[in-house]
């Protein structure tokens, strides 16, 4: 089993709709987990984090954790066409706060 | 504007050559920095970990003798590919510790080698 799995997708949305993008995490120790978009040929730049169970809203981004499933969500709201790039998945590694394990990554394409 | 400097963002060479990449912090310092590879349509991999003032901690299958990283000061880790080959081909993208351990990426660097 892979540490942090993802889809790779591609998931195709048009304008306008809800993006869900979903991963899940092997080890119960991670306490910190993030959302990181990178187009091609870029690096990865932060779209969220999130610490405890439940939502976190920002702009057209939630961030969606749930510790006993193991499993941590990204929606983003009204798609646009520069959202089109690949989301990674990113867990801290337990014991350490700022190592990261990422998946992947899930290509997101938004039509027109 | 960029807060993570990595440079150079390309470079081609012959193999047998060894390639410097720089990662500097530009408004802060960064006791930890981390150096990742990224295969095609991959994941970042962290390769190891830059500690300022001291020696770097290597990931398990990375060899140290490959990949030699210098972190002189809080705001330049240095990663040299020695006698690079061409499965060494990849990009490679270093990140920088900051306040309350927010992580901040450089542009990355795509090494090719003939």
């Amino acid at each position: 089993q892979k540490e942090v799995e993802q889809n790779s997708g591609p998931l195709s949305v048009p304008e306008g709709a809800i993006a869900s993008l979903n991963c899940t995490y092997s080890d119960r120790g991670s306490q910190s987990f993030f959302w990181y978009r990178q187009y091609s040929g870029k690096s990865p730049e932060l779209i969220m984090s999130i610490y405890s169970n439940g939502d976190k809203e920002d702009g057209r981004f939630t961030a969606q954790l749930n510790k006993a499933s193991q499993y941590v969500s990204l929606l983003i709201r009204d798609s646009q066409p520069s959202d089109s790039a690949t989301y990674l998945c990113a867990v801290n590694r337990p014991g350490t706060a700022s190592k990261l394990t990422f998946g992947t990554g899930t290509r997101l394409q938004v039509t027109l | 504007g960029a807060v993570v400097s990595q440079h150079p963002s390309r470079v081609i060479c012959k193999s047998g050559t060894s390639v410097k990449i720089e990662c500097r912090s530009l408004d802060f310092q960064a006791t930890t920095m981390f150096w990742y590879r990224q295969f095609p349509k991959q994941s970042l991999m962290l390769m190891a970990t830059s500690n300022e003032g001291s020696k770097a901690t290597y990931e398990q299958g990375v060899e140290k003798d490959k990949f030699l990283i210098n972190h002189a000061s809080l705001t330049l880790s240095t990663l040299t590919v020695t006698s690079a080959h061409p499965e060494d081909s990849s990009f490679y993208i270093c990140s920088a510790r900051a306040v309350e351990d927010t992580l901040h990426f450089g542009d990355g660097t795509r090494l090719s080698i003939l």
